[in-house]
């Protein structure tokens, strides 16, 4: 158990749809990361968030939007869903930004598109 | 940008085989380098990490060294069990370009048969 929690675990939605994914870090970590991981794109980074506030964005479509709560929880919302979107989304966190800190993985959240 | 290459399989070992997976690097400071694994229906786990040339990352008896002149991160296992079939993911961190997001190769499955 890494300590990261993601819920839920699948989601099953249609095209057009809006889901909102949530993703609780390890306890103190501040540092939180989206990532997706599909079959043809593989292990893509989306947006990372640092103490509330965004630090960067990665491969994040427009119709994709992210936000880190007081609390450090964080939640990625997808909307105008398509066949494509269908992934594992992955959060992680890690303690600091430092590039040498290890970044815990939540078990991810599974989204099919249909 | 930075960026991973690495064998992506799938491979088939016996058990007590030898094992080496080949990962290099292209980045533009001085990255930390990170191997995880994703056992099947899991997230991702850290499996070692090395932050500095030289530096030597050891778990669970697979260990890979950092090595700066030839840029890569191989990782070996002198005798591999069946409980260790699963996704192998080479990747770095730099926090060039203001973020210490992990880039990723693109995975390496592994099969170790009894």
């Amino acid at each position: 158990d890494s300590g990261v929690t993601q819920t839920p675990k699948h989601l099953i939605t249609a095209t057009g749809q809006r889901v909102t994914l949530r993703c609780s870090p390890r306890s103190g970590d501040l540092s939180v990361y989206w990532y997706q991981q599909s079959l043809d794109q593989g292990l893509q980074f989306l947006i990372q968030y640092y103490n509330g506030e965004e630090r960067a964005k990665g491969n994040i479509l427009e119709r994709f939007s992210a936000q880190q709560f007081p609390d450090l929880h964080s939640e990625l919302n997808l909307s105008s869903l398509e066949l494509g979107d269908s992934a594992l989304y992955f959060c992680a966190s890690s303690a600091l930004r430092l590039s040498t800190d290890t970044q815990y993985f939540g078990p991810g959240t599974r989204l099919t598109v249909l | 940008g930075d960026s991973v290459t690495q064998m992506e399989g799938p491979v088939t070992l016996s058990e007590e085989a030898f094992l080496t997976i080949n990962c290099t690097y292209t980045a533009t400071g001085y990255p930390s380098l990170f191997w995880y694994v994703q056992y099947p229906g899991e997230g991702l786990q850290l499996l070692l990490k090395a932050t500095k040339a030289d530096d030597k990352g050891s778990n669970k008896g697979f260990e890979a060294t950092y090595r700066k002149e030839t840029t890569s991160f191989h990782l070996e296992k002198g005798s591999v069990q069946v409980s260790d079939s699963a996704v192998y993911f080479c990747a770095l961190s730099d926090s060039q370009g203001g973020s210490e997001k992990l880039v990723f190769g693109k995975g390496m499955k592994l099969t170790v048969n009894p």
